[in-house]
């Protein structure tokens, strides 16, 4: 079966720090690029970050640039994201999604699999 | 980087057909044949309906079409049933900066 399992979502204080995992498994990691999309409660879908296939193309939303790294070992098929700096406005709940993969291209802005999501809250 | 528009409701009956908008800039949904359309249950994960404009991934009904013009981005739902009561959102490739969402849209039917 092809799924993804987030796991490393807390509560954390502002200023601090966490890092997220996705564990993938049932298809070919190395193949796809990546993402990092995130919800706010009762907000839509945020983009955060992504990494392509051998992990040396990162792209970040302006808002986590200098906070937010985003990394992959393909040898374990996993990603990762670690968090710095946090602040309030980056509660949310954080999805692993893969890049969709049509018949003869694939594709960094489209994500047909997703994880169940771990939930990151930033509070004192 | 702004999230493109979409309206925040919609609704039809049974049978009918909704279309919902997602108005970018020419730095992304005019800008690129890259639209993306994304259902979303109460409760559940995002599932992708439509990728690169029009183009369906295997197991999505064809019920379910996209399309482009200028700068604004359409997902029509024919036929609509009571199980496409979802939240629907866009996104769209932006360059440089990569993934743009819209806000969202709620379809209700009636």
């Amino acid at each position: 079966e092809v799924q993804l399992v987030e796991s490393g979502g807390a509560l954390v204080q502002p200023g601090g720090s966490l890092r997220l995992s996705c564990a993938a498994s049932g298809f070919t990691f190395s193949k796809h690029l990546m993402s990092w999309v995130r919800q706010a409660p009762g907000k839509g879908l945020e983009w955060v970050a992504d990494i392509n296939q051998d992990g040396n193309d990162k792209q970040y939303v302006d808002s986590v640039k200098g906070r937010f790294t985003i990394s992959r070992d393909n040898a374990n098929i996993s990603l990762y994201l670690h968090l710095n700096s946090l602040r309030v406005d980056d509660t949310a709940v954080y999805y692993c999604a893969r890049g969709y993969c049509g018949p003869d291209r694939c594709f960094r802005n489209a994500f047909d699999i997703w994880g169940q999501g771990t939930v990151v809250t930033v509070s004192s | 980087q702004s999230a493109l528009t979409q309206p925040p409701s919609a609704s039809g009956s049974p049978g009918q057909s909704v279309t919902i908008s997602c108005t970018g800039t020419s730095s992304d949904v005019g800008g690129y044949n890259y639209v993306s359309w994304y259902q979303q249950h109460p409760g559940k994960v995002p599932k992708l309906m439509i990728y690169e404009v029009n183009k369906r991934p295997s197991g999505v009904p064809d019920r379910f079409s996209g399309s482009k013009s200028g700068n604004t981005a359409s997902l029509t739902v024919s036929g609509l049933q009571a199980e496409d009561e979802a939240d629907y959102y866009c996104g769209s490739f932006a360059g440089i900066k990569t993934v743009v969402f819209g806000g969202g849209t709620k379809l209700t039917v009636l």
